[in-house]
């Protein structure tokens, strides 16, 4: 059974950078791509990107500008940076992964718990 | 971006009941379109891939139709268990877009 878990800080100052990790446990990071997702409190779900194992990346253009998305496959772990961040950025961001990935059958069918990052100083 | 508009918003419904909820695309997006479920604090969960396809482990009881721009989520008769937020998500073409969420709800 494949997991997710998010992690980093939970409290970030406005115009500094978000950083967040999501570790997968019960499979291999290989072979499939890994999305971000985020969610404000009381409010839907918005994509924030994703990444294949080889390393490539398609960013929401909404967050392009700020955001980073790597991969270290050798610690089954993928990373989100996001920069100059606000309040707007307050959120529950859930880690997933996506099959088959990269085209337009794409769904995301295991998702991490979701981890709450505010905004404020 | 690909618009989702789900309707309704929320709706109040009985244990037993037979649900529908719809999502329509601001383009046609085939049948590439999935659903998820939400409970409060938790992770959404895949419910429906591919318009009509059933998730592995989720019950019979739900199922989906639908090409084009317009949807549709249905729970045959609706169990306790089922009160949750809804949503669609298209994945036609990146940015994915989700559909505002459908909140069921205990009348």
């Amino acid at each position: 059974q494949v997991q997710l878990q998010e992690s980093g800080p939970g409290l970030v100052k406005p115009s500094e950078t978000l950083s967040l990790t999501c570790t997968v446990s019960g499979g291999s990071i290989g072979s499939y791509y890994w999305s971000w997702i985020r969610q404000p409190p009381g409010k839907g779900l918005e994509w924030i990107g994703y990444i294949h194992h080889t390393g490539s990346t398609n960013y929401n253009p909404s967050l392009k500008s700020r955001l980073t998305i790597s991969i270290a496959t050798s610690e089954n772990q993928f990373s989100l940076k996001l920069s100059s961040v606000t309040a707007a950025d307050t959120a529950v961001y859930y880690c997933a992964r996506i099959v088959p990935g990269g085209s337009s059958w794409d769904y995301f069918d295991y998702w991490g718990q979701g981890f709450l990052v505010t905004v404020s100083s | 971006d690909i618009q989702m508009t789900q309707s309704p918003s929320s709706l109040s419904a009985s244990v037993g009941d037979r649900v529908t909820i719809t999502c329509r695309a601001s383009q046609s997006i085939s049948i590439y379109l999935n659903w998820y479920q939400q409970k409060p604090g938790k992770a959404p969960n895949l419910l429906i891939y591919a318009a009509s396809s059933l998730q592995s482990g989720v019950p019979s009881r739900f199922s989906g139709s639908g090409s084009g721009t317009d949807f549709t989520l249905t729970i045959s008769s609706l169990q306790p268990e089922d009160f949750a937020i809804y949503y669609c998500q298209q994945s036609y073409s990146t940015p994915l877009t989700f559909g505002q969420g459908t909140k069921v709800d205990i009348k």
